[in-house]
């Protein structure tokens, strides 16, 4: 079955902090994946995508995600974390070309100040 | 360029009613998903329409149907309310099919 696991539900790290939150898919074929976050109040939003090409992919707000095909994991890293960072992150998968896409249940992340 | 937007932005129910959610797409976008969210859990796909055909569905029962009109705003329609229905709704359009989405606010859902 088609599936998204992130490792952890919710996180607290302190500003400046490293950040890396795991993702792992379950699914057959040529895959999109993506990272949406949504901020206290704010719509779900777009934070990175990979497609094709670099395996490495840079988003806004100096978020960076590592695409590990024999591993089938889409890990979201950020060097050094704001308090501003505090959102929940989803990861997101889907069949290239395809309609369904499935999320991951979430990670909440704390940014102490 | 206008965002997308839902309404209502929330509303109750009773066990057995019937009920219709909105969905403005993102201007220029021909594809709208509709998505269900438990709380403390990620979004779940229920059904896709692209040019006012649905193009793809998720596990859920026939009772939950769609709408997409020319304009590409959308409706989600849900029949016979149970009590497990309670989530938030998500509206998300695409410009093609696979894209990133582009989410509206949510109808926030409580049946009773």
């Amino acid at each position: 079955a088609q599936s998204v696991s992130q490792h952890n539900h919710h996180v607290i790290l302190s500003e400046a902090a490293s950040l890396e939150l795991g993702c792992n898919y379950s699914y057959g074929g040529t895959v999109n994946l993506f990272w949406y976050v949504q901020y206290p109040g704010q719509h779900l939003q777009l934070l990175l995508k990979y497609f094709s090409g670099d395996p490495l992919v840079k988003g806004i707000k100096g978020f960076e995600a590592e695409f590990i095909k024999s591993k089938f994991s889409f890990n979201l890293r950020k060097p050094s974390v704001q308090w501003s960072d505090t959102a929940e992150y989803f990861c997101a998968v889907n069949l290239r070309g395809g309609f369904k896409t499935i999320f991951g249940a979430g990670t909440r992340l704390f940014v102490k100040a | 360029e206008t965002g997308v937007t839902q309404s209502p932005t929330h509303l109750i129910k009773t066990r057995g009613q019937q009920v219709t959610l909105r969905c403005s797409s993102q201007s220029g976008h021909n594809t709208v998903s509709w998505y269900q969210q438990a709380l403390g859990q990620g979004p779940q796909f229920i059904f896709q329409y692209y040019r006012e055909e649905e193009n793809g569905r998720g596990n859920f029962p026939p009772r939950f149907s769609g709408l997409q009109f020319p304009n590409y705003s959308s409706e989600l329609n849900v029949n016979a309310l149970e009590l497990d229905d309670s989530a938030l709704y998500l509206c998300a359009s695409s410009l093609i099919t696979g894209e990133t989405q582009y989410f509206g606010p949510g109808t926030r859902l409580l049946v009773l």
